[in-house]
C-alpha cells in the first residue's frame, strides 16, 4: 500500500524566514503534486512534478523531486503572511490507476 | 481560468437519508474523480470515472455510494442511507488526460449528517 508522509505536520514561522516541507512516499511514483488549501476551501494546484530532478518555482515557493530517494520538497523563501495555509503533497502510481494518494498535510502559519 | 463547479456548497441531512452531490467538470476533461476530507484530516480518494464507467474505486466506496454522468456535463455522487461518519467535505476533480496534467478540484460540498 502506498504511504505518503509529510513533515512537519505543523509549522509556525516568522515572516522573512526560509523553511522546507518534506514529502516522502513509499513506492515508485509517476507523478507528484503539491496543493495548497486555505481553511474551508478547495485545493489549489501549485506544482506537478513528473521526473527525477524536476524543479519548479512560483514566487516564494519552489518544489523539487528526487524519485530515487522517493522524496519531494517544498521550499519557502522569505515567507509572508499570505502563505499561511495547509500544504498537501499527493502521489500517483499509475499501476494503481490515476488516483492521488495524499499526505497528511502541513499546516503553515507565518507570523508577522 | 476554467473551473470545476460543485453544488450544493453545504448540505445538512438526517441520518438514513439519501443525498446527491453534483459536479460540473471542466468541459474538455475526460477523467473525473470524487474525494472526501473529514474535518481536520487528509484528503481521501473515493472513485475515478472515465469513458462513462468507474475506472477505480477505493475501499471507502462501498455499495452505499454510486456515481453517474447523467448527461454530457454533470457528474454526480449519490450517498444512500447516510451515516454520521459520512460527514465530510466532498471534492470533485477533473483532468484532461492524466499524464502530467493539472488535476483541478472544485470548491467542495460540505455534508453534515445529523
Amino acid at each position: 500500500e502506498l504511504k505518503v508522509e509529510q513533515n512537519p505536520l505543523f509549522l509556525s514561522m516568522q515572516e522573512g524566514k526560509n523553511y522546507t516541507i518534506y514529502c516522502n512516499y513509499s513506492t515508485t511514483s509517476d507523478r507528484l503534486y503539491w496543493y495548497r488549501q486555505d481553511p474551508g476551501k478547495s485545493l489549489e494546484s501549485l506544482f506537478v512534478l513528473l521526473s527525477n530532478g524536476a524543479v519548479k518555482q512560483e514566487g516564494r515557493l519552489m518544489a523539487s523531486l528526487d524519485t530515487k530517494a522517493r522524496l519531494s520538497t517544498l521550499h519557502i523563501t522569505a515567507a509572508v503572511h499570505d502563505l499561511s495555509a495547509t500544504y498537501f503533497c499527493a502521489v500517483v502510481v499509475e499501476t494503481s490507476g490515476s488516483r492521488l494518494t495524499f499526505g497528511e498535510g502541513t499546516q503553515l502559519t507565518v507570523n508577522p | 481560468e476554467p473551473e470545476v463547479t460543485q453544488t450544493p456548497s453545504h448540505q445538512v441531512t438526517q441520518m438514513g437519508q439519501e443525498v446527491i452531490l453534483r459536479c460540473v467538470p471542466i468541459s474538455n476533461h475526460l477523467y473525473f474523480y470524487w474525494y472526501r476530507q473529514i474535518l481536520g484530516q487528509k484528503v481521501e480518494f473515493l472513485v475515478s470515472f472515465y469513458n462513462n464507467e468507474i475506472s477505480e474505486k477505493s475501499e471507502i466506496f462501498d455499495d452505499q455510494f454510486s456515481v453517474e454522468r447523467p448527461d454530457g456535463s454533470n457528474f454526480t455522487l449519490k450517498i444512500r442511507s447516510t451515516k454520521l461518519e459520512d460527514s465530510a467535505m466532498y471534492f470533485c476533480a477533473s483532468v484532461y488526460g492524466y499524464s502530467g496534467n493539472t488535476i483541478y478540484f472544485g470548491e467542495g460540498s460540505w455534508l453534515t449528517v445529523v
